[in-house]
């Protein structure tokens, strides 16, 4: 069974950098592509990025300048940098699975890790 | 880039039919085949309930369906159950940007 795992801290200072890992279990890392997913408090979805084995990434462009998503295949875990944080950044963050290069749709989800971004 | 537009709000009794709209552009929603749908209950992640427009993941309720008509897809959901109650929100490939998809903003789902 493909599960995935959020962690991180729950509280970032404003101008700080949040940076979260996701850890997946069943699955490797080295195929499919790994996506970061945001929802600010009572709001929609937000796609934020994603990785795909380590030498392609993709970002929104409304926040490419702050984010880095980066891979570490040996610990089969993925990881989500975003410098600069404000409260605009506080939301819910998810790590969720794309399977294939066509497969536009997220079949795995992780639970979640809520991020406040405050003084 | 505009979110996919999508009802605020609809109801239905147990039993009945909700029909959940998700309208975009022919640079997403209506040039290709890629629209999925994700239900939510409160405090939960979401979960895939229909992807490439009609197809439902293994363990899905049959009584989940999905269309597309032009630049509008929609969410069909038959024999309303008090369980269904949740968020559901769709999500589209688009050609336009750069982003993997986009979503909409979301409908909020209440069984009276």
């Amino acid at each position: 069974q493909v599960q995935l795992q959020e962690s991180g801290p729950g509280l970032v200072k404003p101008s700080e950098t949040l940076s979260l890992t996701c850890t997946v279990s069943g699955a490797s890392t080295s195929s499919s592509y790994w996506s970061w997913i945001r929802q600010p408090p009572g709001k929609g979805l937000e796609w934020i990025g994603c990785i795909y084995y380590s030498v392609s990434t993709n970002y929104n462009p409304s926040l490419k300048s702050r984010i880095t998503i980066s891979i570490d295949m040996s610990k089969n875990q993925f990881s989500l940098n975003m410098s600069s944080v404000t409260a605009a950044d506080t939301a819910v963050y998810y790590c969720a699975r794309r399977r294939g290069g066509y497969d536009w749709y997220f079949d795995l989800w992780g639970r979640g890790n809520l991020v406040t971004v405050s003084s | 880039q505009s979110a996919l537009t999508q009802p605020a709000s609809v109801s239905g009794s147990p039993g009945q039919s909700i029909t959940i709209s998700c309208t975009g552009t022919s640079s997403d929603v209506g040039g290709y085949n890629y629209v999925s749908w994700y239900q939510q209950h409160p405090g939960k992640a979401p979960k895939l309930m229909i992807y490439d427009v009609r197809n439902r993941p293994s363990g899905v309720s049959n009584r989940f369906s999905g269309s597309k008509s032009g630049n509008t897809a929609s969410l069909t959901i038959s024999g309303l159950q008090a369980e269904d109650e949740a968020d559901y929100y769709c999500s589209s490939y688009t050609s336009t940007s750069t982003l993997d998809v986009l979503f909409g903003g979301g409908t909020k789902l209440t069984v009276l």
